[in-house]
């Protein structure tokens, strides 16, 4: 069975940085493209960016909004893929998600996805 | 960007009912779309991709169409597990953009 456990979430004063980890049980993460998605309260989900597999190098792509204040990489030997935040402003305040890239049956979706941990970014 | 607006915004039925979500893009962007159901406290699941193709496990009653600028999700006969709210994703161009949801009401 699949699983992509998230942690690293809890609360930051505007400004602060945080680093959010994703480890994946029932998959290897080398084949894998992951993606980040957060959802912020009242408002919809937000694509933040992906790390592609080691057969592209691990290369990403971030979401242009974010300014580069958010970088995505990976640690093999873990199995992780992390996200890590700096300047935090209070508008990030949301529940992020990792989630796999499958691209089977010539489709691209997000399949797989962990629970979400929640950063508050707060004065 | 590529721009999604779903409608409509809110959306109250019955259970039994038949349902469909619009989703437009600003620009072209072929068969490149899917389809997001979540709870809330809960992940988004996946039930269309590529427009139309039905994820597996999702039920049969969701189905999908279109392409270019212009996507519908229907629902055949409401559920009640059905109401949650609906996004709609476009894979074709980063940045990967979503529609602002739909949310699914009890009537």
């Amino acid at each position: 069975e699949v699983q992509l456990v998230e942690s690293g979430g809890g609360s930051v004063q505007p400004g602060g940085s945080l680093r959010l980890s994703c480890a994946a049980f029932g998959l290897s993460l080398t084949d894998e493209h992951m993606d980040w998605v957060r959802r912020v309260p009242g408002k919809g989900l937000e694509w933040i960016g992906r790390s592609r597999n080691k057969i592209s190098s691990y290369t990403t792509e971030d979401a242009p909004s974010l300014k580069g204040r958010f970088t995505i990489s990976r640690d093999e030997s873990k199995n992780s893929v992390y996200l890590q935040m700096n300047s935090l402003k209070i508008e990030d305040t949301a529940v992020y998600y990792c989630a796999r890239v499958s691209l089977e049956a010539g489709g691209q979706r997000n399949d797989y996805w962990g629970q979400g941990t929640l950063v508050t970014v707060s004065s | 960007d590529i721009q999604l607006t779903q409608s409509p915004s809110f959306l109250s039925a019955s259970v039994g009912d038949r349902v469909t979500i619009t989703c437009r893009a600003n620009q072209g962007i072929s068969t490149y779309l899917a389809w997001y159901q979540q709870k809330p406290g809960k992940a988004p699941k996946v039930l269309i991709y590529t427009a139309s193709i039905l994820e597996n496990g999702a039920p049969s009653r969701f189905s999908g169409s279109g392409s270019g600028t212009e996507f519908t999700l229907t629902i055949s006969s409401l559920q009640p597990e059905d109401f949650a709210t609906y996004y709609c994703q476009q894979v074709h161009a980063y940045p990967i953009t979503f529609g602002q949801g739909t949310r699914l009401e009890v009537k």
